[in-house]
């Protein structure tokens, strides 16, 4: 069964506008974390941000935020202020422990952001 | 920084070589993970390492193996290349434990399989 579940595989935005691409997850565990990564074209994996699932605040990081509702299993990211170099891919992923202190992640698909002048 | 270098961008092979995919890391870091990137498939996890000579299957393991001799060092070899082989495939290495630290990822390998 799919973990992580993003349902845009594209989204379109005008630059300095918001916008909110989707995930979903599929867990058990009471302990587990959600990570946002975006794969310009040049390919390289850039983290952007973390939410822990004790954590009580939803996460930020500059112009990135993680809306997180835990009972909808969701961890939306809000990019606010788009700039024409936010196009790029973007994952999400959830952190699964495997044995111990080692993590593993599992990936969504993937949506693609393009963000128009 | 956390460095994670892959020992090539661009690789073409021929069906049925042997083929070596080589990742470094400079930081000391426990865990180790291979990757292969498909459009519209995201990230699949091939193998991953949790230390020296110490290795597990993924989710696509089927085709590969791993070899981890030296704890800087993960390699992934396609014993027999094959063209459903082509793809993008991605190194990255992490501390064990800290459950918040990313995953630092190499710059890829694109392999196209002839």
């Amino acid at each position: 069964a799919q973990k992580i579940t993003q349902t845009q595989p594209g989204m379109f935005v005008q630059e300095k506008e918001a916008v909110t691409l989707d995930c979903t997850y599929d867990t058990s565990d009471q302990s587990y974390g959600l990570f946002w990564y975006k794969q310009p074209s040049s390919g390289e994996m850039i983290f952007l941000i973390y939410q822990g699932s004790y954590d009580e605040q939803n996460a930020t990081e500059g112009r990135y935020s993680l809306n997180f509702q835990k009972a909808r299993k969701s961890a939306n990211l809000v990019i606010s202020a788009s700039q024409l170099g936010d196009s790029a891919m973007y994952f999400c992923a959830m952190r699964e422990t495997s044995g111990g202190s080692n993590y593993k992640l599992t990936f969504g698909k993937g949506t693609l952001l393009t963000v128009n002048p | 920084d956390v460095k994670v270098t892959q020992s090539s961008r661009y690789l073409v092979k021929r069906t049925g070589e042997k083929v070596f995919l080589e990742c470094v890391q400079d930081m000391d870091h426990e865990n180790m993970f291979w990757y292969r990137q498909d459009p519209g498939l995201g990230l699949r996890l091939i193998y991953f390492s949790y230390d020296v000579k110490m290795k597990e299957k993924g989710d696509i393991p089927e085709g590969y193996s791993v070899s981890r001799e030296k704890k800087e060092r993960f390699s992934l070899i396609l014993e027999s290349a094959s063209t459903n082989q082509t793809s993008m495939y991605l190194c990255a290495s992490r501390p064990i434990g800290l459950a918040g630290v990313t995953q630092y990822f190499g710059p890829g390998t694109r392999l196209t399989v002839l």
